[in-house]
């Protein structure tokens, strides 16, 4: 079946950067998603990104998608103790209707 | 507007019993999924619903099954629990008809416990 893979762990310090790496197997992916969820709670939709675009920009969010390579990441500019909570990367296949592939997620540990 | 509503949000039950859990979409959304969350498995596709009508199904065994009603909203069954089918239970809404058009919204969640 299809697969998505992230990397288990980031650590940052608060003010900076963080990129959180996905990579996915299927070339029929229509679209792709991060999901943030913090402790005890549901999935937040971060942002998407649709399988014929490479970039979308919104605030501090930065996703970067390639295609060729399979390979998604989320840029999160400015990063405060806030955002720490794990990450999920997922695709869909339009052909699959509302079927979401998961990867194992990223904890993301912001530092003072 | 509200955003997707599930209910009840923590129950504990017995191995042997069986279990209704319900999902709310936001207003206007005709597709809900289910999921399972796991340590161990991760997130995991149960089934989708659109318009009353089972369009997906993951790799679950017959004790999963679902339904949805004229106004959307959807409820999942899971009969005989084992243990194993702790976890937390996600239901996504989405105004999506016959393609994906981006945007699925989960809610809550409703955690079992099974003893």
């Amino acid at each position: 079946g299809e697969d998505v893979e992230q990397s288990l762990f980031l650590s940052v310090r608060e003010g900076d950067s963080s990129v959180i790496n996905c990579t996915y197997t299927d070339s029929s992916s229509t679209y792709l998603y991060w999901y943030k969820q913090e402790p005890g709670a549901g999935l937040q939709l971060l942002t998407y990104i649709f399988s014929n675009m490479d970039m979308k920009q919104d605030q501090r969010l930065t996703v970067l998608l390639n295609k060729k390579d399979k390979h998604l990441s989320l840029r999160i500019a400015d990063t405060q103790t806030g955002d720490s909570a794990i990450y999920f990367c997922a695709e869909i296949n339009n052909n699959a209707g509302n079927m979401l592939t998961f990867g194992g997620g990223t904890r993301l540990m912001v530092k003072p | 507007k509200a955003g997707v509503t599930q209910t009840p949000r923590y129950l504990i039950k017995t191995r042997g019993q069986q279990v209704t859990l319900s999902c709310s979409p936001i207003s206007g959304h005709r597709s809900v999924s289910w999921y399972q969350q796991t340590p161990g498995q991760g997130l995991q596709f149960l089934f989708e619903y659109f318009s009353e009508t089972q369009r997906n199904k993951g790799n679950f065994p017959g004790r999963f099954s679902g339904r949805q009603f004229s106004n959307s909203r959807s409820e999942m069954n899971v009969s005989t629990l084992e243990l194993g089918d702790s976890a937390l239970y996600l239901c996504a809404s989405s105004s999506a008809g016959s393609a994906n058009t981006g945007e699925l919204f989960f809610g809550e969640g409703s955690r079992l416990t099974v003893l």
